[in-house]
This record gives structure tokens, C-alpha cells and sequence, in this order.
């Protein structure tokens, strides 16, 4: 079936680098997300990578895939406070048809001086 | 920049009442789609619509039904609100063979 799993909490001092890890169970997944949500808000597309890459940089943000251990990472360099928020990984499976998500319960990423 | 725009942040409902959550996107994609959030539980698909006036059940379709009248618009109808179904709701909208799909910004319906 599908399903998608990570940690609910991460705490890190601000400057250090955050990671935020996800397993996904579905092989045929096409595209892999990191969704970010602030207090309050809506959830705000961070970054996404389709599942024939091994990584992807975008500015302080890196996205690692491991396919074979169906892993995903969401590395943030240099963490300032404004990061904290909840961080969702989501897969879109194959059969989801018409761009389905699974998303998983989110990483709530708290940023301490 | 994509816009998906839900009506109400906050709304406050009795139970039985009938709840209408309204959702339109400004970006002429096919497909819509209502979540629910919950801690600890992340996102769950409700109902998905990827046409006009065309609907499919998500994980979890049961005392929620859906309305696509309209291209742009996406309505979630609690038939007799429920206090178990005090929570967060998301749309979402994305471009048939697109990539990426946004969000609005929430709809957080309490029902007492």
C-alpha cells in the first residue's frame, strides 16, 4: 500500500544545518515533495524531484533520494528562526492518476537561538 | 502566481448544520482536491475532482460529499456536521500532467 513516514519532531540551533527525513513505501512514486506550513497557514510547495534523480539543490535547501531504500531528506543550511514550522513529505504514486498525494504527519521543526 | 483562495479561515458550526466549504483557484487546472489535516495525522484525501462536475473519493469520503459546477470552483458539503469532523481543511489544485499542486490557506471548521 502506500504510506509515508517521518519523524514528528526536530529541534536545532539556529546557524546548523536542519535535516528531515521521510520513508515512502510506494517504488513507483513519480514525484517526491517537501511542503512547508506555518502557524496558521496554508502548506507552501518548498521544493520537489521527480524519482530518476538522486538529488537536487535549490539555494539553502537540499533534497536527497535514495530510491532503492526508499528514502527521502530535506536538508536545510543554515537555519535561521523564521524556519520553524511543520514540514510535510509527500509521494505521488503511479496509480494515483491525476496527481494524487500522500503525504506524510509532518516534522515540526523548532529553530532555538 | 498561482492563487487557490478558500472563503473562510475560521468558521464555527453546530451540529447537524449543513457546512458548505468553498475553494476556487484562478489558474484553469483540471484537477481539485479537499484534505483534511489532523495532528499527528498529516493529510487525508476527502473527495478529488479532475473535470467538471466530476468526482472521486478519496481515503476518507464518509460524511463529506463534493461540488464542481465550475471549472475554478471546488465546494465540500458536510451533509450534518459532526463534532469529528472538527478540523482543518485544505484545497488543492494542480494542471493535469503538472507537477506541482497548491494549496490555499486553510479552513480550520470547529463544530460544536
Amino acid at each position: 500500500g502506500e504510506d509515508v513516514e517521518q519523524s514528528l519532531f526536530l529541534s536545532v540551533r539556529e546557524g546548523d544545518s536542519s535535516v528531515i527525513n521521510c520513508t515512502y513505501t510506494d517504488s513507483s512514486s513519480t514525484y517526491l515533495y517537501w511542503y512547508k506550513q506555518e502557524p496558521g497557514a496554508g502548506l507552501q510547495l518548498l521544493t520537489y524531484i521527480f524519482s530518476n534523480m538522486d538529488m537536487k539543490q535549490d539555494q539553502r535547501l537540499t533534497v536527497l533520494l535514495n530510491k532503492k531504500d526508499k528514502h527521502l531528506s530535506l536538508r536545510i543550511a543554515d537555519t535561521q528562526t523564521g524556519d520553524s514550522a511543520i514540514y510535510f513529505c509527500a509521494e505521488r504514486p503511479l496509480s494515483g492518476g491525476y496527481n494524487k498525494l500522500i503525504f506524510g504527519a509532518g516534522t515540526r521543526l523548532a529553530v532555538h537561538p | 502566481d498561482v492563487k487557490v483562495t478558500q472563503s473562510s479561515r475560521y468558521l464555527v458550526k453546530r451540529t447537524g448544520e449543513k457546512v458548505f466549504l468553498e475553494c476556487v483557484q484562478d489558474m484553469d487546472h483540471e484537477n481539485m482536491f479537499w484534505y483534511r489535516q489532523d495532528p499527528g495525522l498529516g493529510l487525508r484525501l476527502i473527495y478529488f475532482s479532475y473535470d467538471v462536475k466530476m468526482k472521486e473519493k478519496g481515503d476518507i469520503p464518509e460524511g463529506y460529499s463534493v461540488s464542481r459546477e465550475k471549472k475554478e470552483r471546488f465546494s465540500l458539503i458536510l451533509e450534518s456536521a459532526s463534532t469529528n469532523q472538527t478540523s482543518m481543511y485544505l484545497c488543492a489544485s494542480s494542471a493535469q500532467g503538472g507537477a506541482e499542486a497548491f494549496f490555499g490557506q486553510g479552513t480550520r471548521l470547529t463544530v460544536v
